[in-house]
């Protein structure tokens, strides 16, 4: 079965840097990757996703980045703010199958 | 609102309790999942409904037992619950089972005594 490692597990910034959070994953035949925020109390909303017909994606601030003969993707967000504080999730889909979620990675956002 | 409703949002019950999670869905999804979140771990997958049908069982304990009366609507039976099973309980609904979005719920927070 598919297993995703996320790294880091916590990681501190300080305001307008850039913060970047890698994901392996070990099942080549995955073929879907989102990216989860949960903030403090609340729900995991999906952020941005890639699938594996392409090897970026961007959306302003934040883009991903997929490598799969690596078998890793990665999470950017530039220009940090302090609302970017939270938890982020990697997780990976092998065809028909169920997402394989990563142990999260706690972002703090220093101002 | 977003478009996944669970209730209640927090909940407190003793080891011989039987409670039930509620979870709705508005938004014409087919598939709603459970997930058990616990800290410092995975979103774990507990069971996975497509158009009503039960397509997964993540080898959940028998005193987890999931009711999908209708394709918008979900519901995790507790029976004989034990402290570790103290959790945030989340219900997601995706479009397809597969490589769609999930949506999730709030949660409900559950502690168990």
């Amino acid at each position: 079965g598919e297993n995703v490692e996320q790294h880091p597990s916590t990681l501190s910034v300080q305001e307008g840097d850039s913060a970047v959070i890698k994901c392996t994953y070990s099942d080549s035949a995955s073929n879907y990757f989102p990216w989860y925020k949960q903030e403090l109390g609340k729900r995991p909303q999906l952020i941005i996703d890639i699938r594996s017909n392409v090897g970026e994606k961007k959306d302003q601030r934040i883009a991903v980045t997929l490598n799969k003969t690596a078998k890793h993707f990665s999470l950017h967000i530039t220009e940090t703010q302090p609302e970017d504080s939270a938890v982020y999730f990697c997780a990976a889909i092998p065809y028909g199958n169920k997402l394989v979620f990563g142990a999260g990675t706690i972002l703090r956002v220093k101002s | 609102e977003t478009g996944v409703t669970q209730t209640p949002r927090h909940l407190v019950m003793g080891m011989t309790n039987k409670k039930s999670l509620k979870c709705e869905q508005h938004l014409g999804h087919n598939a709603m999942y459970w997930y058990k979140q616990s800290a410092k771990k995975p979103l774990e997958l507990m069971f996975v409904y497509n158009f009503k049908e039960q397509t997964e069982n993540n080898s959940v304990p028998s005193r987890f037992s999931p009711e999908c009366p209708n394709s918008s609507h979900l519901f995790l039976h507790l029976h004989t619950l034990q402290p570790e099973d103290s959790a945030l309980y989340l219900c997601a609904s995706s479009q397809e089972m597969g490589d769609s979005p999930l949506h999730f719920g709030n949660g409900t927070r559950l502690t168990v005594t």
